[in-house]
Parts: C-alpha cells; sequence; structure tokens
C-alpha cells in the first residue's frame, strides 16, 4: 500500500538545464497537486490535475514551468532553462477524486524532491 | 480569496509542558481545515482535520486542534509535549468549493528537555 512517490529525491542541475520531477498518486488517487518550498517559507501551491487535465494551475509561474499528468504513468513536474531561484523542495500530493467522499478525504504527501541548481 | 496566517515563527516549550501552535484563517464559506508536521528533510505528514461537527479534532501523536468560527482560529494543542514533537507544523485551509489546500508558512516547534 505505497503512498505518493517521488522521484527523484535529490535532483542537481546546471543553470540552463531541463528538471524533471516525477510523481506516483497514491493508487486510486486522481487528483494531483504540486507545490514548491523555498528556504525559510511555507509551501506555496503551483498547479492542480486529473488525468490528462490541467484544473488550476494559479500558482505556477508563466514561463519555463509545466506539469502533466497522463492517463498511463507519473504525473510531471518539468522546469526549462533552470535557474538558481528555482532551487527548493517540489512536494506531490494526492487526494481521491472530488465528490462527497473525496471532500472530505485527506491529501497525502510525497517526500519530495530537492532540486539544487548549480 | 483563501489565506492561512500562523504569526509565530517559532514556539519554544519544556518538555511535560502544554504547547500551542497558532493558525487563523480567511475563507468564504465554510473551512475545511489541516494540520500537517514536517521532520527535517521529509514530506508532510497529516496530523489532523476539521471538516464539521465538533469543534474540538483529536488527532495523531495526542494532538487536538480547536475550531473557532467566531475567531476564524484552529490552534494546534497538546497537554504534554515531547523532544520528539519538535518539527515544522503547518496550518492549511480549502473551501468547500476549492480544491488545493493552502497553507500557512509554518512555526516551527522546539521542545527542549
Amino acid at each position: 500500500n505505497a503512498g505518493v512517490m517521488q522521484n527523484p529525491r535529490h535532483l542537481v542541475r546546471r543553470r540552463g538545464q531541463e528538471a524533471r520531477l516525477r510523481c506516483s498518486p497514491v493508487k486510486g488517487h486522481s487528483h494531483v497537486y504540486w507545490y514548491r518550498q523555498l528556504p525559510e517559507e511555507g509551501l506555496k501551491f503551483m498547479v492542480y490535475l486529473q488525468k490528462e487535465n490541467i484544473i488550476d494551475e494559479s500558482g505556477m509561474p508563466k514561463e519555463r514551468f509545466s506539469a502533466e499528468f497522463p492517463k498511463e504513468g507519473p504525473s510531471i513536474l518539468r522546469i526549462q532553462q533552470v535557474v538558481r531561484g528555482d532551487s527548493a523542495a517540489y512536494f506531490c500530493a494526492s487526494s481521491p477524486a472530488t465528490g462527497r467522499q473525496g471532500q472530505l478525504g485527506g491529501y497525502t504527501f510525497g517526500s519530495g524532491t530537492r532540486l539544487t541548481v548549480v | 480569496a483563501q489565506s492561512v496566517a500562523q504569526p509565530e515563527d517559532q514556539v519554544n516549550v519544556a518538555e511535560g509542558n502544554p504547547l500551542t501552535v497558532k493558525c487563523t484563517y480567511s475563507v468564504s464559506g465554510n473551512p475545511y481545515l489541516f494540520w500537517y508536521v514536517q521532520y527535517p528533510n521529509r514530506g508532510l505528514q497529516f496530523l489532523l482535520k476539521y471538516i464539521t461537527g465538533d469543534n474540538l479534532v483529536k488527532g495523531s501523536y495526542g494532538f487536538e486542534a480547536e475550531f473557532n468560527k467566531s475567531q476564524t482560529s484552529f490552534h494546534l494543542k497538546k497537554p504534554s509535549a515531547l523532544v520528539s514533537d519538535s518539527a515544522l507544523y503547518f496550518c492549511a485551509v480549502r473551501d468547500q468549493a476549492g480544491t488545493a489546500l493552502i497553507f500557512g508558512k509554518g512555526t516551527t516547534l522546539s521542545v527542549s528537555s
């Protein structure tokens, strides 16, 4: 009964490279959320996805960042042309489908991917 | 817009003493409220939630939280702190129509022996 699986746990990229962060939700969960935690700050919402759909991307930077949650496979957060300011911990969470039971459910978080841009 | 405030960056208590970590919120309509704990270099672990019903919610590891609608607060409490409770605590909220949780900045709890 695996929880939310994120990989890699640690990722080092040079400025200008691409970073791809993966998140496999809890089995049966169809909703995925990405958060970013900057040093000395709380968690900032980035994007909410369902299978093959982006529901809310109001927290995503306008450029270089994208996210997907394909029909098969994990959710991917992609950061192109990384800069030092992208260094942070990126957390993924999943929840059951929205609906009466889903709204009462909790959000399960992964252990995060710590991105370091050098 | 939804928002959460955790007014204290750090709370220090002695082991065995009661602890309170404060949280206030702002949402339209009825709130769903959550507390999570984060240990160093780890993900967030769910502690407890308020959806509806009794204002006093009991959660994991002996923690509880009291929902106060008039004060729009959801303070986390524990009657007797343990050194192992030392961690970063996050309060979060969403409204009934919302989707993602909105988090406070977090409060570092330090319990001394």
